[in-house]
């Protein structure tokens, strides 16, 4: 099936540090949603995207869709350790109702 | 509260045995999905459901079944056709199917399979 492109598959960094990730994929998306997931629970939303070339923030994070629809990228500032988990992109494709989601990348943050 | 639900929890079933996991929302979406999580790995859609009385198979639907019934309600039986069934799966409601709007989960529910 369609797939989403993720990276890093994970990050391991010192508290206070920024974070950036990204998703890309070769089809287009109508919408770009990114998510965090702690153990054994069910993922959280953290920011929906709807425009092409939008850029969203909520409190440290700020997340981006791209121009051409096929890419988002997440930013994380001043990480605290409370940020540790696994963070996914996910995307509404065009066209369909099918939403697919990144492999995740698994952030640590070292106090 | 509105919020969607998945139950039980954790689920022990034995090799052979159909097994029926719960999804309910409470709010009002139109579009609901299935999908399952393999330690270390990311989400698959297993289906997805736009409207009431309709789904279509995600990309790893083999082995599972589902049926929309009420908007409310999603249900998805993994059979003993699956043959690895043993994983955490996840249930997720949005607004509007095509469109694309936040979705939502559950809490999931982790199946073991003996």
């Amino acid at each position: 099936g369609q797939q989403l492109n993720q990276s890093p598959q994970s990050m391991f960094i010192q508290e206070g540090e920024d974070v950036s990730m990204n998703c890309t994929s070769s089809s287009i998306f109508n919408t770009w949603l990114w998510y965090k997931q702690d153990p054994g629970e069910g993922p959280v939303l953290l920011i929906a995207l709807y425009k092409a070339g939008e850029l969203t923030s909520n409190g440290r994070l700020t997340a981006q869709f791209g121009i051409t629809r096929k890419d988002s990228f997440l930013n994380i500032s001043a990480s605290i350790p409370s940020d540790v988990g696994i963070y996914f992109c996910a995307g509404h494709l065009r066209n369909t109702g099918k939403l697919i989601f990144g492999q995740g990348t698994t952030l640590q943050v070292k106090p | 509260d509105g919020g969607i639900t998945q139950s039980p929890k954790y689920l022990f079933r034995k090799e052979g045995q159909n097994v029926t996991l719960s999804c309910e929302q409470n709010l009002n979406h139109d579009a609901m999905y299935w999908y399952r999580q393999d330690p270390g790995q990311g989400l698959r859609l297993i289906y997805y459901s736009q409207i009431v009385n309709d789904f279509q198979k995600g990309d790893i639907a083999e082995g599972y079944s589902v049926s929309r019934e009420k908007k409310e309600s999603f249900p998805l039986t993994v059979t003993s056709a699956q043959k690895n069934p043993t994983a955490f799966y996840l249930c997720a409601s949005s607004l509007f199917g095509q469109g694309g709007t936040e979705a939502f989960f559950g809490q999931g529910t982790r199946l073991t399979v003996v």
